[in-house]
């Protein structure tokens, strides 16, 4: 089973809807979970970090965490045509090694 | 805080060859890593310093590549004998510390002809 998991997508949405952006994650004990941007061509970009159960809003961007289901999950509102990228996920794998594992990354596409 | 610094940006190399990138990360995070990224694949773990100390290195990771954080500071990535699988963006990152997020530099792009 893979440590970090994502839809590959593409993800369409329309301009202005929510896109809903899931990931799962195979171990238990991780702490810290991130929500990273990547245009095409450029480096990932950190646009949250959660750390406990709930949601974390910051502006038009909230992350999900439920740790009893390893399950974290971004929504991006009102989504725009500039927000149209890939979108990985973190997490810290307390019981291995590797500092940060990523997912394969979903790519989200915002249709004007 | 300029942010972390990667050179070259590009690189262009011919297979056998060796190559050596450097990375200047933010200044007052003590930890430092190495990623790499090939299309369509999310950044894969290399390498990562704490302070000067090399604390882990992938399994998969070759050992024609080596990595160097001299007095803690910069960090170089050598690559030895490059092969054409090794064409990748090579990502540096660091952080204060190990449950803080992860901030990348600009990435250097390796092609190997």
């Amino acid at each position: 089973q893979k440590e970090v998991e994502q839809n590959s997508g593409p993800l369409s949405v329309p301009e202005g809807a929510i896109a809903s952006l899931n990931c799962t994650y195979s171990d238990r004990v991780s702490q810290s979970f991130f929500w990273y941007r990547q245009y095409s061509g450029k480096s990932p970009e950190l646009i949250m970090s959660i750390y406990s159960n709930g949601d974390k809003e910051d502006g038009r961007f909230t992350a999900q965490l439920n740790k009893a289901s390893q399950y974290v999950s971004l929504l991006i509102r009102d989504s725009q045509p500039s927000d149209s990228a890939t979108y990985l996920c973190a997490v810290n794998i307390a019981s291995g090694n590797t500092p940060l594992v990523f997912g394969k990354g979903t790519r989200l596409s915002v249709i004007a | 805080d300029t942010g972390v610094s990667q050179d070259p940006r590009h690189k262009i190399t011919k297979r056998g060859q060796n190559v050596t990138f450097r990375c200047d990360p933010i200044s007052e995070h003590n930890r430092l890593y190495w990623y790499r990224q090939t299309l369509g694949q999310g950044p894969e773990f290399l390498t990562y310093f704490q302070n000067e100390a090399q604390l882990e290195k992938s399994r998969l990771l070759s050992d024609r590549f080596s990595a160097e954080r001299p007095k803690g500071s910069f960090s170089t990535l050598e690559i030895q004998r490059t092969e054409q699988g090794d064409s990748a963006m090579y990502l540096c990152a660091s952080s204060a510390n190990k449950n803080s997020p992860l901030h990348f530099g600009n990435g250097t792009r390796l092609t190997v002809t």
